[in-house]
């Protein structure tokens, strides 16, 4: 997990918040994307970035809003709009967004709706 | 449509024994192949990769795996299993794209 922090570790949101989760890098890394896993399943694509001030939809990004302003910072934003919010989000960071760099994911941040 | 297969939910093995991971695939061109691990409430960690060359792939904690073109599996081992190996795997493959393609993953149990 070192090198890519992510925060809160936890977080609980009542329905109709929208919430941001962070995620930052000291890696020096061009890439970056945002994951979502739910229990018993792998993970699943919401949003990449594999430059600044660039970003891309994955194959879940309904819901979710990001940015990337800086090199180092990756936020998601979860609406209203996103029915199902409960889940474990990761984030990982790539030297470039070449096919053959390794993703290093950070710890995660666990998302409850109450 | 692009796909991993992990067709073992779960694999239990004793402490000291090999273990096996199985993993096949099927993308579009050569792909790029990744084995991850996780534990609870924790992010995934990289173990290792096959770009090209050798077949057999050496990683990190003793792991290595093996890729077999024709039988488009990359199967994960190790010749000497630890209880705490115990955690989740996935097997990634990644084609000509960005996207990696996760299943949901072999969880490993190593008893004592």
């Amino acid at each position: 997990d070192g090198g890519i922090t992510q925060s809160p570790k936890y977080l609980f949101r009542k329905e109709g918040q929208n919430v941001t989760l962070s995620c930052e890098q000291n890696l020096n890394h061009d890439a970056m994307y945002w994951y979502r896993q739910d229990p018993g399943q792998g993970l699943r694509l919401i949003y990449y970035s594999q430059i600044v001030n660039d970003f891309q939809k994955g194959d879940i990004a309904e819901g979710y809003s990001v940015s990337r302003e800086k090199k180092e910072s990756f936020p998601l934003t979860v609406t209203s709009a996103q029915k199902n919010p409960t889940a474990f989000y990761l984030c990982a960071s790539a030297r470039t967004g070449s096919n053959t760099d390794t993703q290093y994911f950070g710890p995660g941040t666990r998302l409850t709706v109450l | 449509a692009q796909s991993v297969a992990q067709p073992e939910d779960q694999v239990n093995v004793a402490e000291g024994n090999p273990l096996t991971v199985k993993c096949t695939y099927s993308v579009s061109g050569n792909p790029y192949l990744f084995w991850y691990v996780q534990y609870p409430n924790r992010g995934l960690q990289f173990l290792l990769k096959y770009i090209t060359g050798d077949n057999l792939v050496k990683g990190s904690y003793g792991f290595e795996a093996e890729f077999n073109k024709s039988q488009t599996s990359f199967h994960l081992k190790k010749p000497s299993a630890l209880v705490s190996d115990s955690a989740l795997y996935f097997c990634a493959p990644r084609d000509s794209s960005y996207k990696l393609i996760f299943g949901s993953g072999t969880r490993l149990l190593v008893r004592p």
